[in-house]
């Protein structure tokens, strides 16, 4: 156990609907950051945020956005859903600005029908 | 660019069998970090092993080894004596500093049957 929270575990929506993906992070670790694992694209980082402000960018959609909130939970959040964006979401935790000392969650599965 | 491979899209083998899962990567920083990571079907992502790019001292880890060769951009990782728990998705990752976000590879599938 990484110490790292995601819920929901799974998640089966419609195409054109929004879901939010939330992740909390090990106690005391300040980063967070989010990962896509997609059949067609593999596991890809999309973004990460550090005591509440965006650090990082990847290759993430228009239509997805994340925000870090002040008790260091963040929310992924996925709106006009498409059937390409069923993936695996990953969460991972790190105490500084940039660690390579990434702990990962257990990831939510998103089902998008 | 920064790039991980894993040419090896999928190997089975036959338990008690020793397997060697190859990635090769490529990146223009000094200071990296690569990893191993174990995906079992539940889809969690377990984290092997971490090298820096300083630390050419290959590991072992009970039947698990890694070596690490800078010359040929190598991290390759063994399983000796497989068992049919090691079947799972194995990916290499690398960090570089500065950065700070995980390059994965493509992941290899290990079947191991018994």
């Amino acid at each position: 156990d990484s110490g790292v929270t995601q819920t929901p575990k799974h998640l089966i929506t419609a195409t054109g609907q929004r879901v939010t993906l939330r992740c909390s992070p090990r106690s005391g670790d300040l980063s967070v950051y989010w990962y896509q694992q997609s059949l067609d694209q593999g596991l890809q980082f999309l973004i990460q945020y550090y005591n509440g402000e965006e650090r990082a960018k990847g290759n993430i959609l228009e239509r997805f956005s994340a925000q870090q909130f002040p008790d260091l939970h963040s929310e992924l959040n996925l709106s006009s859903l498409e059937l390409g964006d069923s993936a695996l979401y990953f969460c991972a935790s790190s105490f500084q600005d940039g660690s390579y000392e990434q702990y990962f969650g257990p990831g939510t599965r998103l089902t998008v029908t | 660019a920064q790039k991980v491979t894993q040419a090896q899209t999928e190997i089975s083998v036959v338990e008690k069998e020793d397997v060697t899962l190859d990635c090769v990567y490529e990146t223009r920083d000094t200071t990296y970090y690569l990893f191993w990571y174990k995906q079992p079907p539940s889809g969690e992502l377990v984290f092997l092993i971490r090298r820096n790019s300083f630390d050419e001292q290959n590991e072992i880890s009970g039947r698990y080894s890694w070596n690490f060769q800078k010359s040929t951009s190598s991290f390759n990782f063994t399983i000796t004596a497989s068992q049919v728990v090691d079947s799972a998705v194995y990916f290499c990752a690398l960090i570089t500093s500065g950065t700070y976000k995980y390059i994965f590879g493509t992941g290899t599938r290990l079947k191991v049957l018994a």
